[in-house]
């Protein structure tokens, strides 16, 4: 268990709405990721982070934005809601380098109407 | 580019019978690799990693993996499935990112 939540866990909203989840992380991991999953398209990566203010884009970054702050947080926003946006996502972290092994959230499920 | 392929989307095995799921895998130096479970509803674990030496890894659960450089495959194993194994499977490969295959479910029938 890394020590790794994400909340809300399940939400509902409407097109054209932000939505901002969260990631936490207990153990001070400097790598943080936030992934989509959607059918026939496995784990995708929307944006990464090394370091306090420190972010990268990922394959499917475009409609979302990320902020860390503090170390043991990885908020992903999306601006403006959209119904392809509709998936499970998840937050993943490295220990040590980018190269390790990742550890996983359990995942919030977002449903855009 | 790096890339990874698991060219069967869905297996069906019966309960004590062996199985073999296939990764391959498109990176241009040493690979790291890996291979995760999920059940539903439930997020990624771990089953094993390979990062050098001994081509044949030995993961949780009784899984195995061995890494063949030649065929850029790293194709995980498991001599006799239990019904609890059902689940999807993705093999990842880690670069300068970690780069994740579309993932086989398994079933896995009485």
């Amino acid at each position: 268990d890394a020590g790794i939540t994400q909340s809300p866990r399940h939400k509902v909203t409407e097109t054209g709405t932000p939505v901002t989840l969260r990631c936490h992380q207990t153990e001070n991991h400097r790598y943080m990721y936030w992934y989509r999953q959607d059918p026939g398209h496995g784990l995708r990566l929307i944006h990464y982070s090394y370091g306090v203010k420190d972010t990268d884009k990922g394959e499917v970054s475009d409609g979302y934005s990320v902020s860390r702050s503090k170390t043991e947080d990885f908020l992903l926003t999306l601006e403006s809601a959209t119904s392809s946006q509709t998936s499970v996502y998840f937050c993943a972290i490295t220990t040590g380098t980018g190269y390790n092994e990742q550890f996983f959230g359990p995942g919030t499920r977002l449903t855009v109407l | 580019a790096q890339s990874v392929t698991q060219p069967d989307i869905h297996i069906t095995v019966s309960e004590g019978a062996s199985l073999e799921l296939r990764c391959n895998y498109s990176y241009g130096a040493t690979p790291y690799l890996f291979w995760y479970v999920q059940s539903p509803g439930q997020g990624l674990q771990l089953l094993l990693k390979y990062f050098s030496g001994d081509t044949l890894v030995q993961g949780i659960k009784g899984f195995e993996a061995e890494f063949k450089r030649s065929q850029s495959s790293f194709n995980l194993r498991k001599p006799s499935v239990h019904w609890s194994d059902a689940a999807e499977y993705f093999c990842a490969v880690s670069g300068n990112q970690f780069y994740f295959g579309t993932g086989t479910s398994l079933t896995v029938i009485p």
